[in-house]
């Protein structure tokens, strides 16, 4: 079945530092989604890419949908200690048009 | 907030109790979903509804019994668990099954003893 691989699987970062995590699949997706995690809640929504090669912004978070449309990339700049969390990205409009999880990065900020 | 609200945030339960997990959606959107969250797996999707259709099982055991009585609300029932069944379960919802932006509820944990 179609699966996302997300890497790194966690990042522990002194605050102020940029971030960078990204997922990669072997099928292609035609919706990229990230959403962020923290403990004891559920995932929020943080961006959302429909274009293969479409960059986009939300605050300090940039987000791209790969020109192959079988990758994306996050990235956090200027890190702060509520960035903490389990980020998730998610692939959607593939094959079985299911939204398919990655399997998470955790993030730890050391104030 | 998200506008699902899940109820309750925490549930303990034997392994022959029965007890029903809820969903509200306050977003207007026509689709709902349970999804299962174990330490370190990803996401499972279990069941999805549209327009308070079940248009998809992933394979759930039958001692999950999803019940979808308006495209609003969302119950997952559960019976004889047994203690792998721990987990979090996320309610979400978008605004069909075409959509894939899917805006998640807060989670029940659910501890099986």
């Amino acid at each position: 079945g179609q699966q996302l691989n997300q890497s790194p699987q966690s990042m522990f970062i002194q605050e102020g530092e940029d971030v960078s995590m990204n997922c990669t699949s072997s099928s292609i997706f035609n919706t990229w989604l990230w959403y962020k995690q923290d403990p004891g809640e559920g995932p929020v929504l943080l961006i959302a890419l429909y274009k293969a090669g479409e960059l986009t912004s939300n605050g300090r978070l940039t987000a791209q949908f790969g020109i192959t449309r079988k990758d994306s990339f996050l990235n956090i700049s200027a890190s702060i200690p509520s960035d903490v969390g389990i980020y998730f990205c998610a692939g959607g409009g593939g094959a079985t048009n299911k939204l398919i999880f990655g399997t998470g990065t955790l993030l730890a900020v050391q104030p | 907030e998200t506008g699902v609200t899940q109820t309750p945030r925490h549930l303990v339960m034997g392994m022959t109790n029965k007890k029903s997990l809820k969903c509200e959606q306050h977003l207007g959107h026509n689709a709902m979903y349970w999804y299962k969250q174990s330490a370190k797996k990803p996401l499972e999707l279990m069941f999805v509804y549209n327009f308070k259709e079940q248009t998809e099982n992933n394979s759930v055991p039958s001692r999950f019994s999803p019940e979808c009585p308006n495209s609003s609300h969302l119950f997952l029932h559960l019976h004889t668990l047994q203690p792998e069944d721990s987990a979090l379960y996320l309610c979400a919802s978008s605004q069909d099954v075409r959509d894939t932006e899917a805006f998640f509820g807060q989670g029940t944990r659910l501890t099986v003893v």
